[in-house]
């Protein structure tokens, strides 16, 4: 019962270099989510998924997209990385209730030089 | 709209003591509460929820918290802190009152147990 698997763990870009960030659940769920979380910041949304099919903009889009491949998987990539995308990056999912709560992954630590 | 605060970026408390991190939050309908915990390189962790019902919810590790409509306050509490409950807290809102159904976060709360 593995729940939000993300990979990598930990990446190093250097700028204008691209990659992609993978998310995958087994719970089910239709919704999944992404963020990002500075000091100071919290979390902050930058894209998601409320099901298979379908994608929307978050708080902090710009220099991401995102592709929901299937139900299970969601995921984000960097362009053209810039230092200012050195963050944490949390992939979560919910079944899109209101009252349930989002289940995350342990996420990716991104720097970018 | 809705939003939530977390007015305290750090909380200090002692072993054994009661602790609290506080949440205030607000909706236009009525809100379903929610608190998270994150521990260092982990992601964030449910650990209870106020949806409708009693106001004392109970949760994972001890925790509680207290849901209060007129105060719009929503705090987590736990009766005797321990060294390992040192972690970052988050409080979130939904607002059923056609609101998002994606959720607002505070900015997380540092909580320091001290041995």
């Amino acid at each position: 019962n593995a729940g939000v698997t993300q990979t990598p763990k930990f990446q190093v870009l250097k700028t204008g270099q691209s990659m992609t960030l993978q998310c995958a659940q087994d719970m089910n769920h239709n919704s999944m989510y992404w963020y990002r979380q500075d000091p100071g910041m919290g979390l902050r949304l930058i894209y998601y998924s409320a099901s298979e099919g379908t994608t929307d903009k978050g708080e902090v889009p710009n220099g991401y997209n995102v592709s929901r491949l299937n139900k299970r998987e969601f995921s984000l990539r960097l362009e053209s990385a810039a230092p200012s995308q050195t963050s944490v990056y949390f992939c979560a999912s919910s079944d899109g209730a209101f009252n349930s709560p989002l289940h995350f992954g342990n996420g990716t630590r991104l720097t970018v030089t | 709209a809705q939003s939530v605060a977390q007015p305290e970026d750090q909380v200090n408390v002692a072993e054994g003591n009661p602790l609290t991190v506080k949440c205030t939050y607000s909706v236009s309908g009525n809100p379903y509460l929610f608190w998270y915990v994150q521990y260092p390189n982990r992601g964030l962790q449910f650990l209870l929820k106020y949806i409708t019902g009693d106001n004392l919810v109970k949760g994972s590790y001890g925790f509680e918290a207290e849901f209060n409509k007129s105060q719009t306050s929503f705090h987590l509490k736990k009766p005797s802190a321990l060294v390992s409950d040192s972690a970052l807290y988050f409080c979130a809102v939904r607002d059923n009152g056609g609101g998002s159904y994606i959720p607002t976060f505070g900015r997380g709360t540092s909580l320091i147990v001290h041995p």
